[in-house]
């Protein structure tokens, strides 16, 4: 399978605990994309990489909210101290230069308990 | 600010065309209106996206008014697979590295 790929598919942890998740987007996507999905809501825009730059980061991305893109390939979202309304799906997308066709994993879906 | 507005859900009987409207009043010239549908449970996926002219592709068709402010998903002969949350999503310009999601259409394709 050659799609964006994310793992792990589901995280339970407890609050306080710190969580990684982890994407493998389409090989030579320059571009990355974290988003945030809850119940019954569209998904909402975190943050974007271009290869290993991270160039745009929404206001949603708390201080307790770090991602990385270490060599422009894979990357990681960590969420420390993790709180309950941090509970939601953590979707991870990749796309060429543009936006234009943003391909989609099948998503982190974290429940804080 | 959802720069779109959609039903909250329509329902089409299988293999008839299902029509989704959707409109973008406020839409600059060098913004492209996206349309993604995302599956229960999966990732959202890319359908189809235009400028100003119609477009077709193996998915869908997107015809979009003359003036730009409103637009038309259209699947031709939908099936039961196609019973999704539809977006429509107006992107470009200075951001065209994000899309921003509104709470689509609910389709349901009924047999």
């Amino acid at each position: 399978d050659t799609g964006v790929s994310q793992d792990p598919r589901h995280k339970i942890t407890k609050r306080g605990q710190n969580v990684t998740f982890r994407c493998d987007p389409i090989s030579e996507h320059n571009r990355l994309y974290w988003y945030r999905q809850t119940l019954g809501q569209g998904p909402e825009f975190l943050t974007y990489f271009q290869n290993e730059a991270q160039l745009e980061k929404s206001r949603l991305l708390s201080d307790r909210f770090s991602a990385e893109r270490p060599k422009g390939s894979f990357s990681t979202l960590e969420i420390q101290r993790t709180e309950q309304g941090d509970s939601a799906m953590y979707l991870c997308a990749s796309s060429p230069q543009s936006i234009t066709e943003a391909f989609f994993g099948q998503g982190t879906r974290l429940t804080v308990v | 600010d959802a720069k779109t507005t959609q039903p909250t859900s329509m329902d089409c009987a299988e293999g008839r065309a299902a029509n989704l409207p959707c409109n973008h009043s406020t839409i600059s010239g060098n913004e492209y209106v996206y349309w993604y549908r995302q599956i229960h449970s999966q990732g959202p996926q890319y359908i189809i996206h235009g400028l100003k002219n119609n477009e077709t592709n193996e998915m869908a068709s997107l015809i979009i008014t003359e003036d730009r402010k409103s637009s038309t998903l259209i699947l031709p002969h939908a099936t039961l697979r196609d019973t999704a949350v539809y977006y429509c999503i107006v992107s470009g310009g200075g951001s065209n590295y994000k899309l921003t999601f509104g709470k689509g259409t609910l389709l349901t394709v009924n047999p």
